[in-house]
């Protein structure tokens, strides 16, 4: 069964250094999502993308946030400078664009360490 | 979206069915019900959703009432690897975020 992978699993980071979280979704999907959990809190929505433009973000997209999709097959999440508060699990997810319903499938997380 | 409120956490025994509901009184005539569950830290995984008509898959069957304001999850033989946090997410068709609120965590005994 087809299904969204993410590399790394684990990521650990200086405070103030950049990351690029990946994403391979699944292949016929055309939408693609990333979400955050900081430990022991809800999953939040960051941002949505489709067609090569971000379609839908939070207030938690910020500057410092951006995505891209720099071939076929993979998304990314980069993070220019990252704070304390950015650790988290971060999920990557996709669906396929239907008529009328809006099923995403998550891939595994990466755990984003910031020291 | 719709608010929806679903108790903290239950319990079930492993074998038995488990019959986790949800209310969202607020829901408008083209919101879905979705279910979706996290085992663990593991990325959320889809469950089953559904409108107006009753639905079921190989995970689970969703029951929504005829108005819609609640709706329950069954589990039909619940295992101890169906252990998890449980959501009900309202979704607007065309709206692509899901709003995640706290669930109901499951706990399957054995």
């Amino acid at each position: 069964e087809p299904e969204v992978t993410q590399t790394p699993s684990h990521q650990v980071t200086q405070m103030g250094q950049e990351v690029i979280l990946r994403c391979v979704p699944i292949s016929n999907h055309l939408y693609f999502y990333w979400y955050r959990q900081i430990l022991g809190q809800k999953v939040e929505f960051l941002v949505s993308f489709y067609n090569n433009e971000i379609s839908e973000k939070s207030e938690i997209f910020d500057d410092q946030f951006s995505v891209e999709r720099p071939d076929g097959s993979n998304f990314t999440l980069k993070i220019r400078s990252t704070k304390l508060e950015d650790s988290a699990m971060y999920f990557c997810a996709s669906s396929v664009l239907p008529p009328n319903t809006d099923t995403q499938y998550f891939g595994p997380g990466t755990r984003l360490t910031v020291l | 979206d719709a608010k929806t409120t679903q108790p903290t956490s239950m319990d079930c025994a492993e074998g038995r069915a488990a019959n986790l509901p949800c209310n969202h009184s607020t829901i408008s005539g083209n919101e879905y019900v979705y279910w979706y569950r996290q085992i663990h830290s593991q990325g959320p995984q889809y469950i089953i959703h559904g409108l107006k008509n009753n639905e079921t898959n190989e995970m689970a069957s969703l029951i929504i009432t005829e108005d819609r304001k609640s709706s329950t999850l069954i589990l039909p033989h619940a295992t101890l690897r169906d252990t998890a946090v449980y959501y009900c997410i309202g979704v607007f068709t065309g709206r692509r975020a899901l709003t995640f609120g706290s669930g109901t965590r499951l706990q399957v005994q054995p």
